[in-house]
């Protein structure tokens, strides 16, 4: 159990629709990051944002909207779903550091949520 | 930008033989190298990864990887695999610019056959 969590764990909808995908990260990590895993692009960072506030931008469609909650769960809204959004979404977290006399920051490893299954019909 | 390659797809092999699973990368800054599994019906795990020091690291269950910064590469290895590491392996490449994004292959399945 990677102490992250997604839901839900399956989704079957129909073209034109918006749902929601909700994480909540590791007690403790402040950074979330959502990815997308399909069988044709592989897996694809779409965006990620740190302690509320976004820090990353990925291939993350303009339908596709994300945000980070005070209590530091994140939720991915997909709307106007099309039959390509059909994909396993990812949700991982992290502790992220940064070390600001050197610039530099550490991104060591990412604890990724089991993911939900969207079926796009 | 960066890419990460992995050249096999799908890479079937008997019990108890050596594997490779190759992959290579690109990028114009310096690089970390992960590489993750993904067991069936579950989400990605770090298996190892490399940060900087020795070029070869050291997973916990006999999978190794070497770090070639001449060839870009960031092959991992296992000199005798078991049924139970039958799974997806994703290699993955983030910078060290300070963005924060992981870039991932596309993955390779292994399965180990009795």
């Amino acid at each position: 159990d990677s102490g992250v969590t997604q839901t839900p764990k399956h989704l079957i909808t129909a073209t034109g629709q918006r749902v929601t995908l909700r994480c909540s990260p590791r007690s403790g990590d402040l950074s979330v990051y959502w990815y997308q895993q399909s069988l044709d692009q592989g897996l694809q960072f779409l965006i990620q944002y740190y302690n509320g506030e976004e820090r990353a931008k990925g291939n993350i469609l303009e339908r596709f909207s994300a945000q980070q909650f005070p209590d530091l769960h994140s939720e991915l809204n997909l709307s106007s779903l099309e039959l390509g959004d059909s994909a396993l979404y990812f949700c991982a977290s992290s502790v992220w550091l940064s070390l600001t006399a050197g610039a530099c920051t550490t991104n060591e490893k990412l604890f990724f949520g089991s993911g939900t299954q969207l079926s796009v019909l | 930008a960066q890419s990460v390659t992995q050249l096999d797809s799908q890479v079937p092999v008997f019990e108890e033989a050596p594997v490779e699973l190759r992959c290579n990368y690109s990028s114009s800054v310096s690089v970390y190298l992960f590489w993750y599994v993904q067991y069936p019906n579950q989400g990605l795990q770090l298996l190892l990864k490399y940060l900087s020091g020795s070029t070869l690291v050291e997973s916990i269950n006999g999978f190794e990887a070497e770090f070639n910064k001449s060839q870009t590469s960031f092959h991992l290895r296992k000199p005798s695999v078991h049924i139970s590491d039958t799974a997806e392996y994703f290699c993955a490449v983030g910078t060290q610019d300070g963005s924060e994004k992981l870039v991932f292959g596309k993955g390779t399945k292994l399965t180990v056959n009795p």
